[in-house]
């Protein structure tokens, strides 16, 4: 059974990168089968897709995001992390990590999410 | 467009049949998968391509698809049904973008 966590800081300041990890467990995140992705949820909003990356390294970005966005896969760790840059109180959100079937392009498992406020 | 459009809010009577559409472009390309979400809870898959549903999955809910338009339909609205439901595609520049989602009210 797959399991994805994420992790990392649930305040960052105005200007700042918001930096959150997922852990994989259960499967490998360099398995040619799968993307990882990751998707947020501002409080009472719906779903936005940040982004994804696939086992060949390539990434795929929200156009809204683009410019700020970064995903990377550690394999050694398996790993993915996702980093947003000059953060706003527009950016606060529940971030979930998943991970998406290639070729059949749903999202099959999800993080539980996290809970990142955007705050001095 | 990467746009998917969904209704915000729909209401159906217990037992009865409801179809929840989402509309897009992308969707005359790939399938629409399809999310249940509770409030404070992780969005769970109901329903992906043609229209199969993952292991654990009602089978009082199927999907179907024509043109841009993908719809969500419950067989037989069960109160635990109650939730948020949101359609998600893959889009020609290699993007997952999601509909804004439909509030799902049993009556």
């Amino acid at each position: 059974q797959l399991h994805l966590q994420e992790s990392g800081p649930g305040l960052v300041k105005p200007s700042e990168t918001l930096s959150l990890t997922c852990t994989v467990s259960g499967g490998s995140v360099s398995s040619s089968n799968y993307y990882w992705g990751w998707i947020r949820q501002p409080p009472g909003k719906g779903l936005e897709w940040i982004g994804s990356i696939y086992y060949s390294g390539n990434t795929y970005y929200n156009p809204s995001l683009k410019s700020r966005v970064t995903i990377s896969v550690d394999t050694s760790k398996n790993q993915f992390s996702l980093k947003l840059s000059s953060v706003t109180a527009a950016d606060t959100a529940v971030y979930y990590c998943a991970r998406g079937l290639y070729f059949e392009w749903y999202v099959d498992y999800w993080g539980q999410g996290t809970l990142v406020t955007v705050s001095s | 467009s990467s746009e998917l459009t969904q209704d915000p809010a729909v209401s159906v009577a217990l037992g009865q049949t409801v179809r929840i559409t989402c509309q897009g472009d992308s969707l005359r390309n790939y399938y629409a998968s399809w999310y249940q979400q509770k409030p404070g809870q992780a969005p769970v898959l109901v329903i992906y391509g043609k229209n199969n549903r993952p292991s654990g999955i009602p089978d009082r809910f199927s999907g179907s698809s024509s043109g841009n338009t993908a719809s969500l339909t419950i067989t037989g609205a069960q109160a635990e049904d109650e939730a948020d439901y949101y359609c998600n595609s893959r889009d020609s520049s290699g993007n997952h973008p999601f509909g804004g989602g439909t509030k799902l009210t049993v009556l």
